[in-house]
């Protein structure tokens, strides 16, 4: 089946910097690859999502890219802010699959 | 409307307790979903059931019984927990199990703990 590597597992960055965070899938049939952000104490909610009959795909601060190829996705967030501090989980899934098979997320602590 | 509801947001309960979780949605959803998650884990699928039908049962333990009684409300009813059954129990929604079903709208969830 299907498996999704995340990396990295935590992330600090400095307020106004770049945060990338970077997923591997293994199943080549995989074509829906969304972004979820998780606060605390509070449920997933989808960010961002690509299919892999695009390359990137940007929505103001954020942006995913996909390389089909080498089998790997992307999450960009520029001009980072303090409410960007969250649990950041990549997904991919495939058609006929009727689930989301997760990455093990990222913590993300933006600095003042 | 874009919202899950989920109820209570906190559960305590007893290994010999019977208890039931809710949850509701108003978007005029076809699929809705039961996922479990532990601390500093993603989430992972139970159930999915689609115009009100199970569609998916990812070979849950029996004292985890879902029902859907119409398109907008599941439940879980909970029985015999053990203490390994703690976790956050997540709701989601999504448009159905055809076209669209990937974009997944999450409830807050309902803290468990057996204790």
């Amino acid at each position: 089946g299907e498996n999704v590597e995340q990396h990295p597992s935590t992330l600090s960055v400095q307020e106004g910097d770049s945060a990338v965070i970077k997923c591997t899938y293994s199943d080549s049939a995989s074509n829906y690859f969304p972004w979820y952000k998780q606060e605390l104490g509070k449920g997933p909610q989808l960010i961002i999502d690509i299919r892999s009959n695009v390359g990137e795909k940007k929505d103001q601060r954020i942006a995913v890219t996909l390389n089909k190829t080498a089998k790997h996705f992307s999450l960009h967030i520029t001009e980072t802010q303090p409410e960007d501090s969250a649990v950041y989980f990549c997904a991919a899934s495939k058609t006929g699959a009727q689930k989301l098979v997760f990455g093990q997320g990222t913590r993300l602590t933006i600095n003042p | 409307d874009t919202e899950v509801t989920q109820t209570p947001k906190h559960l305590v309960m007893g290994m010999t307790n019977k208890k039931s979780l809710k949850c509701e949605q108003h978007m005029g959803h076809r699929a809705m979903y039961w996922y479990k998650q532990k601390a500093k884990k993603p989430p992972e699928l139970m159930f999915v059931y689609s115009y009100e039908k199970l569609s998916i049962n990812e070979s849950v333990p029996s004292r985890f019984s879902p029902e859907c009684p119409n398109s907008s409300l599941l439940n879980l009813h909970l029985h015999a927990l053990q203490p390994e059954d703690s976790a956050l129990y997540l709701c989601a929604s999504s448009q159905d199990l055809g076209q669209g079903w990937e974009k997944l709208f999450f409830g807050s969830g309902t803290q468990l703990s057996v204790l």
